[in-house]
Order: structure tokens, then C-alpha cells, then sequence
């Protein structure tokens, strides 16, 4: 079955860029919605925005002018660019996969714990 | 933005009993929702979609309805894994965005 696993740095330096990839197994990266969502510590969820089969991208307004979504098909993978980060960004960070419509997001990655320090 | 505003925050309850978290948007999404449980430390779990489409895999005593701005979420025996926080989501327009969550604990 499909599994999805996030990578990257697990702190980043406040006013830099965050960067991570979720790296697709067991099915091609090629269908579908691939969506990243990040938890706060202790709070709830937010979606961050996806990238479609098709490369088309959609934003959280929220995060609009610092976040890229993009897509490596050959290598299966999609990944999150966020830029000037401020400790406000501190959370856990999930990629996802949303088949689209009303079915909402149906295989996670385990999530990876991103700190922004000073 | 659609706001999604879950109740109860937080639930006790004990093991074998039916408990019902509520979801209300503050607009019409139709059946563009789905529910989701998170335990500690684990990625969230799609449990419902479309509103009261069971994701394959998940045990029958969950059970969604409703449609337009309220929603239920129903777990109709309560069994210990059960124990978590669960989110809504509203798929209806960008940006998604989820519920606050509702915790459920052992009483």
C-alpha cells in the first residue's frame, strides 16, 4: 500500500527557509492531491496547501507569500519550501495524500518535528 | 475562511458507552466533510468522509452524518483505543481547514 515519509531538518535557524520532502512508496506520485499540514505543539491542525498530479497548487491565504509546493515525479517525491521563519512555525509537519473531492486525506506520513530557533 | 466549531472540547466516557462530538461550519459545505482521529504522538486517521462514508478498514461502530452546517460523528460502543482527539474537516472550500478537536477521555 502506499506509505509516505517526510525528511529534512529537524530545526532551522528563525528568519530562514524551512525545507522538507515527502518521499511516496507503493504507488505513483503521479494521481492524486499531495497536501502538507503541520500541528503546533499542543494545538490543532492546519492545512499548509497541496500540489496536484497535474502541478497545479493550492495555498493556505495564511501562509500564501512564504510557502512552495513542489513536485519531483521522478524521484516520487513532493516537497514543502517555507520561508522567514519565525518561531510561530515551530510544529509538527505532515505530508498527505487527498484523493480529491469530499474524500479527504487518506495516508499520512508519520510526521517530522520542525523547531525554528534564534 | 469556513470556521468549523467542534463540541464538546473534551468528552469523558467509559468503555462500551455511545458518545456523539458535533461539528457545525459557519457555512454550507454540503457533504464535503470528513472526520479524523489523532492519538498521541501519531499522524491524524481518516475515519469518515463525505460526511458519512466509512474509510475502508475503519470498524463499523463509527458512524457520520449530516450535511449543509452540522454535523455527528457517533462511536456507538466505545472501545480503549478509542481514547483520542478527534478533528473535522471541511473539504468545501480552500482554504480546508479542521475543527479545533475534541478530546475524548476515560472516565
Amino acid at each position: 500500500q502506499v506509505q509516505l515519509q517526510e525528511s529534512g531538518p529537524g530545526r532551522v535557524k528563525s528568519s530562514e527557509t524551512l525545507s522538507l520532502t515527502c518521499t511516496v512508496s507503493g504507488g505513483s506520485i503521479s494521481r492524486y492531491y499531495w497536501t502538507w499540514i503541520r500541528q503546533p505543539p499542543g494545538k490543532g491542525l492546519e492545512w499548509i496547501g497541496y500540489i496536484s498530479y497535474s502541478g497545479s497548487t493550492k495555498y493556505n491565504p495564511s501562509l500564501k507569500s512564504r510557502v512552495t509546493v513542489s513536485v519531483d515525479t521522478s524521484n516520487n517525491q513532493f516537497s514543502l519550501k517555507l520561508s522567514s521563519v519565525t518561531a510561530a512555525d515551530t510544529a509538527v509537519y505532515y505530508c498527505a495524500r487527498e484523493r480529491g473531492g469530499s474524500y479527504g486525506m487518506d495516508v499520512w506520513g508519520q510526521g517530522t518535528t520542525v523547531t525554528v530557533s534564534s | 475562511d469556513i470556521q468549523l466549531t467542534q463540541s464538546p472540547s473534551f468528552l469523558s466516557a467509559s468503555i462500551g458507552d455511545r458518545v456523539t462530538f458535533t461539528c457545525r461550519a459557519s457555512q454550507d459545505i454540503s457533504s464535503y466533510l470528513a472526520w479524523y482521529q489523532q492519538r498521541p504522538g501519531k499522524a491524524p486517521k481518516l475515519l469518515i468522509y463525505a460526511a458519512s462514508t466509512l474509510q475502508s478498514g475503519v470498524p463499523s461502530r463509527f458512524s457520520g452524518s449530516g450535511s449543509g452546517t452540522e454535523f455527528t460523528l457517533t462511536i456507538s460502543s466505545l472501545q480503549p483505543e478509542d481514547f483520542a482527539t478527534y478533528y473535522c474537516q471541511q473539504l468545501n472550500g480552500y482554504p480546508y481547514t479542521f475543527g479545533q478537536g475534541t478530546k475524548l477521555q476515560i472516565k
